[in-house]
């Protein structure tokens, strides 16, 4: 079974460039997640999509940063303009949702490294 | 989601027990209790969850107090390769499976 799939694997910009990630979930999960990790410190969810929907968007500085989810499976996170302080893991995650039934078992991608100089 | 207390850091032996804690006082009635790791540069890795039975799969085993304030993460025979974060984080059961990871544990296993 193929895992989560994200691209680029490393990106390093300058403050005020935008700069887009992008995330394949494992084939059949309904459920996809984007997570940002700085470094020494545990992933910060940034937003959860069900099917194409926003499930929770409560931790995305908006202001900055977009994610769209437009056919319900591949999904895509901008960050526009850039900040130094978003250096960061940005880690894509999928899990399998049947109904009210949650498994919480998340499959994570490995990760896009952002560098911003 | 019931607030999660671990270690910073712990150290293992090669072969024995890693045993990891983990205080989840406030955890109410229909919370689960999730663990995953996250060794360097990959993303987390799910490992095994659980209500208020213990529970074993191939690669951990978690006991959960009766009364559910706290649970602990069995790696019965640790390896080198089992040098990584591990994180105990407790969603709501119908909370959308959002998961909210604190610090974690920072398991060194040592030859």
């Amino acid at each position: 079974e193929a895992g989560v799939a994200q691209s680029p694997r490393y990106k390093i910009i300058e403050k005020r460039q935008s700069v887009a990630f992008w995330c394949n979930p494992i084939s059949g999960h309904a459920t996809l997640y984007w997570y940002q990790q700085i470094l020494g410190q545990g992933p910060k969810l940034l937003i959860q999509f069900q099917n194409n929907g926003v499930v929770d968007d409560s931790q995305l500085p908006k202001d900055r940063f977009s994610a769209e989810r437009l056919k319900g499976v591949d999904s895509t996170l901008k960050i526009q303009p850039a900040k130094l302080e978003d250096s960061a893991v940005y880690l894509c995650a999928s899990s399998y949702t049947s109904g009210r039934q949650n498994t919480g078992e998340l499959f994570f991608g490995e990760g896009s490294r952002l560098t911003v100089l | 989601d019931a607030k999660t207390t671990q270690p910073p850091s712990m150290d293992c032996a090669e072969g024995r027990a890693a045993n990891l804690p983990c205080n989840h006082s406030t955890i109410s009635g229909n919370e689960y209790v999730y663990w995953y790791r996250q060794i360097h540069s990959q993303g987390p890795q799910y490992i095994i969850h659980g209500l208020k039975n213990n529970e074993t799969n191939e690669m951990a085993s978690l006991i959960i107090t009766e009364d559910r304030k706290s649970s602990t993460l069995i790696l019965p025979h640790a390896t080198l390769r089992d040098t990584a974060v591990y994180y105990c984080i407790s969603p709501r059961r119908y909370a959308g499976n959002m998961l909210t990871f604190g610090g974690g544990t920072r398991l060194m296993v040592k030859p």
